[in-house]
C-alpha cells in the first residue's frame, strides 16, 4: 500500500526556536497533503491543507505565520513551527491524498518544547 | 458543523468479537473510514466504505453502514491482544475540492487474555 514518511519522529527543542517537520509520499505523488495535530487522548484536528505549488489553506484558529507550510514538490510537504512555545508540544501527523481520494497517514512527529 | 461520535472505551476478551460504533451527522458524507492507532504511533487505515454500500468485509473486519441512521460500525472477529489500540471513525465529503477528514474522538479497545 501507499507509504507516507515523516521526519523526524521525535524532536525536543528549546522555547523560541523553530522546528521543521517533513512529510513525504514515498511511492506516489500527492498534490494535496494535510497536517493534523493531536493532543493527548484527543482526536486529530486538521490544521491546514497543503497544495503543491500554491499557498496552504489554514483552518480557523490556526496561525499561518506560526505554522509555515511549504509543498514544494509532489512528494514533499514541510511544516515549520516557528518560535515554538511549550503549548506547541503535541503530536503532528501528516497525510497525503492518493488516487481514489484516500488519505494515507505518516507515522507522526512528537514535538516537545522545553 | 459536521460531527462524529464514538464511545470512548470498549473492553473484550481475547477470541470474542468486538463491535465499535460510530455516528455522524453529515448526510452528504461520501466516504467513511476506520483507522487504528497503536500507542505512540500514527494512524493506520484499516478499511473504508463508500456511502452507497451497506457492508464491507475484509478478513476479520466487517463494516456495516446504516446511511438512514448515519450509523457506522466496525466488527473485529476473533479479537486478539494485538488488536488493542484506539480506533477512529472518520467521514469525508468529496463533493467539493477538499478532502479533509472529520474524526471521532476514538474508541480505546482493550483486549483481555
Amino acid at each position: 500500500g501507499a507509504v507516507v514518511s515523516q521526519h523526524p519522529s521525535r524532536v525536543i527543542c528549546k522555547s523560541g526556536t523553530s522546528v521543521k517537520i517533513e512529510c513525504r509520499s514515498l511511492d506516489f505523488q500527492a498534490t494535496t497533503m494535510f497536517w493534523y495535530r493531536q493532543f493527548p487522548k484527543q482526536s486529530l484536528m486538521l490544521m491546514a491543507t497543503s497544495n503543491e505549488g500554491s499557498k496552504a489553506t489554514y483552518e480557523q484558529g490556526v496561525e499561518k505565520d506560526k505554522f509555515l507550510i511549504n509543498h514544494a514538490s509532489l512528494t514533499l510537504s514541510t511544516l515549520t513551527v516557528t518560535s515554538a512555545h511549550p503549548e506547541d508540544s503535541s503530536f503532528y501527523i501528516c497525510s497525503a491524498l492518493a488516487i481514489q481520494e484516500t488519505q494515507y497517514f505518516g507515522p507522526g512527529t512528537r514535538l516537545l518544547v522545553l | 458543523g459536521e460531527d462524529v461520535e464514538q464511545s470512548l472505551f470498549l473492553s473484550v476478551r481475547e477470541g470474542d468479537s468486538s463491535v465499535i460504533n460510530c455516528t455522524y451527522t453529515d448526510s452528504s458524507s461520501t466516504y467513511l473510514y476506520w483507522y487504528k492507532q497503536e500507542p505512540g504511533a500514527g494512524l493506520q487505515l484499516l478499511t473504508y466504505i463508500f456511502s452507497n454500500m451497506d457492508m464491507k468485509q475484509d478478513q476479520r473486519l466487517t463494516v456495516l453502514l446504516n446511511k438512514k441512521d448515519k450509523h457506522l460500525s466496525l466488527r473485529i472477529a476473533d479479537t486478539q491482544t494485538g488488536d488493542s489500540a484506539i480506533y477512529f471513525c472518520a467521514e469525508s465529503n468529496y463533493g467539493g475540492s477538499q478532502g479533509n477528514l472529520i474524526f471521532g474522538k476514538g474508541t480505546k479497545l482493550s483486549v483481555k487474555p
